[in-house]
Formats: structure tokens, C-alpha cells, sequence
């Protein structure tokens, strides 16, 4: 069974400063990965996903990923953080077909600095 | 234009209601789903639903019912509700298929309190 593991449970930086969040997914097939980001009180909305081609992949808001088949990961990064990214981040495998559920990690809780 | 829409955003009931969740998408989706998020922000799928037919039915008490009159809508019944069923739960659409590249819609969610 797929699972998606996200280390860290709260991050903090300052606004500007770089970012990367860890994803770890365990599925025994090719991988469709995903990362969503859910501000306080809003739902769940689509940064990027990696389904094949180029492993870097770029999202909205200044977003990328990179799938990294060898380590099992797909991590988050952004150059320089701005106050509004300051969320909730989660990220889910799916499988190809898209009527498979989507497997959730725990999530990532972003606290930017001033 | 919403893509998936929910009603209602909120929902606070007493203990032993019955009550409803309704599900509305706009994409043409072919497979719609129900998440339920807990307190710790952890998400779960519930069920699954492709074209009105019900694929994915993950260990969830029978207290609670699915329902989809048709594929661009999912609705969610909870009999006797119970103290531990408080918790946002999401509505999710998707596209399936050879083509599909897998990605679920989500709605804004519907925070459930039962006192």
C-alpha cells in the first residue's frame, strides 16, 4: 500500500529566506506525486505534481519539486518565502488512472518570519 | 465559477442528529471523493465514486452514506452523529483514465462540530 511520509511536522523561516520541504512516498509503481497547499480555513489547492518526464517540476506561487526515484523523495522548494506562504503543505502519491484515492502525509505547517 | 462547491461551510449539530453534506462540481469530472481532515490536520479518504457507481469504501462506519444522483454531484448523510465525527470533511473531484494525470479538486470543506 502507498504511503507519504513528511518529516517535519512545523517549519519556520524568514520571509526571503529559501525553503524545502521533505516528502518521502513508499508505492510500488511508477508514482504520481503531488503537493498541496491549504491555508487556515480555505481547502486544498494544487502547487504541482510530477507524473513523468522532466523529474523537476515547476508549480504556482514561485514553487518546484524534484523527484528523485533513487531516494523515494519529491521535495518542496521555493528561493525566497514571502509572508503569504505561511500554510499548511501537504504531500500526496496517487496512481495513474486518476481514479485511485490520493494518499496523504501528515502535512507541513510553514511559519514565516517577518 | 467554483469548481467544487460544498454546503454548508460550516455545520454544528448535537450529538444523535442526522444531518447532510451536499457536493457540487463543475469540471465534467468523471470520479468525485470524500475526505475527512481530523484535528490534527490529517487527511483520509472515506469514499470514492466514479460515474455514480461507488469504488471506494474505506472502513468507514455504516452511520455514514454516500450518495451521487449524478456524476457532477456527491453527497454525504451521517446518521446518529457521535462526538469523534467532528472534523472537516473535503470534497474532492478528479478526471479518470488513460490521460488523467491523477490530480484531485478540492472544495473549501465543511467544518463539522457535534456538541
Amino acid at each position: 500500500a502507498q504511503s507519504v511520509t513528511q518529516p517535519d511536522i512545523h517549519i519556520t523561516v524568514s520571509e526571503g529566506a529559501s525553503l524545502e520541504l521533505r516528502c518521502n512516498y513508499s508505492y510500488g509503481a511508477t508514482p504520481y506525486l503531488f503537493w498541496y497547499v491549504q491555508s487556515p480555513g480555505q481547502g486544498l489547492q494544487l502547487l504541482l505534481k510530477y507524473f513523468s518526464g522532466d523529474t523537476l517540476v515547476q508549480g504556482i506561487k514561485g514553487f518546484e519539486a524534484e523527484f528523485k526515484r533513487s531516494q523515494s523523495s519529491f521535495n518542496l522548494r521555493k528561493p525566497s518565502v514571502h509572508w503569504s506562504d505561511a500554510a499548511e503543505y501537504f504531500c500526496a502519491v496517487g496512481a495513474k488512472g486518476g481514479s485511485e484515492k490520493l494518499v496523504f502525509g501528515k502535512g507541513t505547517k510553514l511559519t514565516v518570519n517577518p | 465559477d467554483t469548481a467544487v462547491s460544498q454546503t454548508p461551510k460550516y455545520l454544528v449539530t448535537q450529538m444523535g442528529n442526522d444531518k447532510s453534506i451536499k457536493c457540487e462540481q463543475n469540471l465534467g469530472h468523471d470520479t468525485m471523493y470524500w475526505y475527512k481532515q481530523d484535528s490534527k490536520k490529517f487527511l483520509k479518504i472515506m469514499f470514492s465514486y466514479n460515474n455514480k457507481e461507488l469504488i471506494i469504501n474505506e472502513t468507514v462506519p455504516n452511520r455514514f452514506s454516500p450518495k451521487s444522483p449524478d456524476k457532477a454531484h456527491l453527497n454525504l448523510h451521517i446518521n446518529s452523529l457521535e462526538l469523534g465525527d467532528s472534523a472537516v470533511y473535503f470534497c474532492a473531484s478528479s478526471h479518470a483514465g488513460p490521460s488523467s494525470t491523477g490530480e484531485a479538486f478540492f472544495g473549501q470543506g465543511t467544518r463539522l462540530t457535534v456538541v
